[in-house]
């Protein structure tokens, strides 16, 4: 199986801050890694597919990069909304394993 | 406007057996996949995986693998997660989610979960 790893684990950071989380996979996944949003007691929403493809409705200040095995998403100024927890998944092949989550807070 | 309902909370003793089920409406859901992922409390998310209504061809995890059972009505746009006897280590919230169709199979809708509770 592939297995994914995030970094940082836990992140804080202020309102208009630009911050950007790491996704790195133990083998090449080309473009197949997909970010979400996690806010407490809610389902994940997709914010970035095919590594950096912003979803419909997502606010353009979040943007994913790379390729391979090594990923980041980025956001160029934090909100209030964003302080959530992040998980990459790779869709490259099954099990479409996520990591571990990058909780973002305040 | 698509919609992913999943069915209400559970509570149920160790050996007995669960069905929770997840409505989809606003797409064809004959043709898309529907994914089931496993959060337990506090912890982050896990795939479980995924079935394709129009068939019922499934991809299952190896770590979930004769552990649970998925299975779809195409007639009715619900899918369905099954346990024949759960374990303590089941309490979770599982969620389903539609397997967008194009390349890259990423999760674009999500249920809003169905906190599942196994305990004498």
């Amino acid at each position: 199986d592939i297995q994914m790893t995030q970094s940082p684990s836990s992140l804080s950071a202020s309102i208009g801050d630009r911050v950007t989380m790491t996704c790195r996979a133990t083998q090449s996944i080309s473009r197949y890694l997909n970010w979400y949003q996690q806010k407490p007691g809610k389902a994940p929403t997709l914010l970035i597919y095919g590594a950096s493809n912003l979803q419909s409705g997502v606010p353009s200040r979040f943007s994913g990069s790379g390729s391979g095995t090594d990923f980041t998403l980025t956001i160029s100024s934090l909100q209030p909304e964003d302080f959530a927890t992040y998980y990459c998944q790779q869709s490259f092949r099954t099990p479409h394993s996520f990591g571990p989550g990058t909780k973002l807070e305040i | 406007e698509v919609q992913l309902v999943q069915s209400g909370a559970e509570v149920r003793k160790p050996g007995e057996s669960l069905k929770i089920s997840c409505k989809g409406s606003g797409y064809n859901f004959t043709n898309y996949w529907i994914g089931w992922v496993r959060q337990m409390p506090g912890r982050g998310l896990e795939w479980m995986g995924v079935i394709y209504p129009g068939d019922s061809d499934i991809t299952y995890s190896p770590s979930f693998k004769g552990q649970v059972t998925m299975s779809a009505d195409k007639s009715i746009s619900i899918a369905y997660l099954q346990w024949s006897s759960l374990k303590a280590s089941d309490t979770a919230m599982y969620y389903c989610a539609r397997r967008e169709s194009g390349w890259n199979a990423q999760f674009d809708y999500w249920g809003q979960g169905v906190l599942v509770t196994v305990s004498s």
